[in-house]
C-alpha cells in the first residue's frame, strides 16, 4: 500500500523560505512524478511543479519558476519543497502527489496517491 | 496555460438524487481530464481519469464523459458519503484544476 507522509505545520515571518518534505512507502519511488499541489484556505487546489527522481531536474510551473525548488533523494524516497521569499498569500495547504507519467514524461497524467498536507503560515 | 472551468459552483441536493456536474476547458484537452473528490481538512482523492476511466474502488455510481473542451462527472444515486468538493484537472498539459463544484445538503 503506498503511502505519501509529509512533515508538520510551519509558521514563517515574509521574506523568509520554508521547506517541506515528503516520505514515500509501499511503492516504486523514483519511475513517477512526484508533485507538490497547493490549496489557500478556501480556494482551489494549484501545481507548483514536479519531478521524476530517475529522470533528472524538476518541472515548474511558471507562476512559481525561481522561487520553488523540488528535489529528491532516492536513498530515503523522499521528495522535497523549497519555497522562498514567502509572502502572506503563500499561505496555504501544500500536498505532496504521486503521479504516473502521461503524455510527457514531464507531465502527470493523473494523481493516484496523495500526502496528508502541510499548513504553511506566513505572518509577521 | 489550459484554463479549466466548472458549473455550477454550487450544488444543494439530497440522498438519492441524481447529481451532474460540468467541466470546461479553454482549448482541446482530448480525453486528459481527471476528476477528483476533496471533503474537509482532507487530501483529494482520485476517482475517474481518461475522462471516463473509474479508478479501481470507486463505487459504479460515479461517472464521466465527454472529450475535447466539454466533460461531466455524474453521480447517478447521492449517497451521504458523496457530500464534498468535486474538483476536475486536465493533464494534456501543465496540470491545472477547475474552481471545484461543492455539493452539499438540500
Amino acid at each position: 500500500q503506498v503511502q505519501l507522509v509529509q512533515s508538520g505545520a510551519e509558521v514563517k515571518k515574509p521574506g523568509s523560505s520554508v521547506k517541506v518534505s515528503c516520505k514515500a512507502s509501499g511503492g516504486t519511488f523514483s519511475s513517477y512524478i512526484s508533485s507538490w499541489v497547493r490549496q489557500a484556505p478556501g480556494q482551489g487546489l494549484e501545481w507548483m511543479g514536479g519531478i521524476t527522481p530517475i529522470l533528472g531536474p524538476a518541472n515548474y510551473a511558471q507562476k512559481f519558476q525561481g522561487r520553488v525548488t523540488i528535489t529528491a533523494d532516492e536513498s530515503t524516497s523522499t521528495v522535497y519543497l523549497e519555497l522562498s521569499s514567502l509572502r502572506s498569500e503563500d499561505t496555504a495547504v501544500y500536498f505532496c502527489a504521486r503521479g504516473i507519467a502521461g503524455r510527457t514524461s514531464a507531465i502527470p497524467y493523473y494523481f493516484d496517491y496523495w500526502g496528508q498536507g502541510t499548513l504553511v503560515t506566513v505572518s509577521s | 496555460d489550459i484554463q479549466m472551468t466548472q458549473s455550477p459552483s454550487s450544488l444543494p441536493a439530497s440522498v438519492g438524487d441524481r447529481v451532474t456536474i460540468t467541466c470546461r476547458a479553454s482549448q482541446s484537452i482530448n480525453d486528459y481530464l481527471n476528476w477528483y473528490q476533496q471533503k474537509p481538512g482532507k487530501a483529494p482523492k482520485l476517482l475517474i481519469y481518461a475522462a471516463s476511466s473509474l479508478l479501481s474502488g470507486v463505487p459504479s455510481r460515479f461517472s464521466g464523459s465527454g472529450s475535447g473542451t466539454d466533460f461531466t462527472l455524474t453521480i447517478s444515486s447521492l449517497h451521504p458519503e458523496d457530500f464534498a468538493t468535486y474538483y476536475c484537472q486536465q493533464s494534456y498539459t501543465t496540470p491545472s484544476f477547475g474552481p471545484g463544484t461543492k455539493v452539499d445538503i438540500k
